[in-house]
């Protein structure tokens, strides 16, 4: 079946450094790929989406690319400010039938100023 | 810009008492989901409606039930709740599922405790 794989966290940074938070996935055909961000008390929001192999999804200094090789959909950020602190979700969404999202576990990102 | 709204924000419940969550949209969205998150395991679907009419299990469907009530509304009845069944429970919905790309848009969440 399909799933999406995170580095567990929580990933600790101090403002402006730069961020990776990988992620790998396994699915039958082409799914398409997401980031979406919890920050506290909240639901989940969208930050950005790939659809086909190559794509670069980016958001708010966010970027990822979709990496069919390797079956990877990192996410990236060259400076990370306080205000990134949350939770990041890499979920997968197939092309049979009804599509339905199947998310990764979450990884917690904290920055101190 | 109220996109998706979740009722109540906060429950506790003692084992074996019944409750409904309730959520609504107004973005017009045909598509509409009950998940539960839990420490480690991410979101799990528990019922999904892929229109008005129409209800599916998910991954982790026992001990719940779902109404799609109309295209706006899509409740979540827990008939006998049980401890296994705390958790932070979310309601998200999407244009239409059937293109794969779409979005899912969440509420905030009810934050559920079973004693």
């Amino acid at each position: 079946g399909n799933s999406v794989t995170q580095m567990e966290g929580p990933v600790t940074l101090s403002e402006e450094a730069f961020l990776t938070i990988n992620c790998t996935y396994t699915a039958t055909g082409y799914p398409s790929l997401f980031w979406y961000v919890q920050y506290p008390g909240e639901g989940l929001q969208l930050l950005l989406k790939a659809t086909k192999a190559d794509d670069k999804g980016s958001n708010k200094g966010f970027e990822a690319t979709y990496r069919k090789e390797t079956t990877s959909f990192h996410l990236e950020k060259g400076s990370v400010q306080v205000s990134d602190s949350a939770v990041y979700f890499c979920a997968l969404s197939d092309r049979s039938g009804f599509q339905k999202l199947v998310f990764g576990t979450g990884t917690r990102l904290l920055v101190s100023p | 810009n109220a996109g998706v709204t979740q009722t109540p924000k906060f429950q506790v419940l003692k084992t074996g008492q019944s409750m409904t969550l309730q959520c609504a949209q107004d973005m017009n969205h045909n598509s509409m989901y009950w998940y539960r998150q839990d420490p480690g395991m991410g979101l799990r679907l528990i019922y999904y409606s892929a229109s008005e009419g129409t209800t599916d299990k998910g991954e982790v469907p026992n001990g719940y039930n779902v109404s799609r009530l109309n295209k706006r509304e899509f409740s979540l009845r827990l008939e006998s709740a049980a401890p296994s069944q705390t958790s932070v429970y979310f309601c998200a919905s999407s244009e239409d599922q059937v293109i794969s790309n779409q979005p899912q848009h969440f509420g905030d969440g009810t934050r559920l405790s079973i004693l």
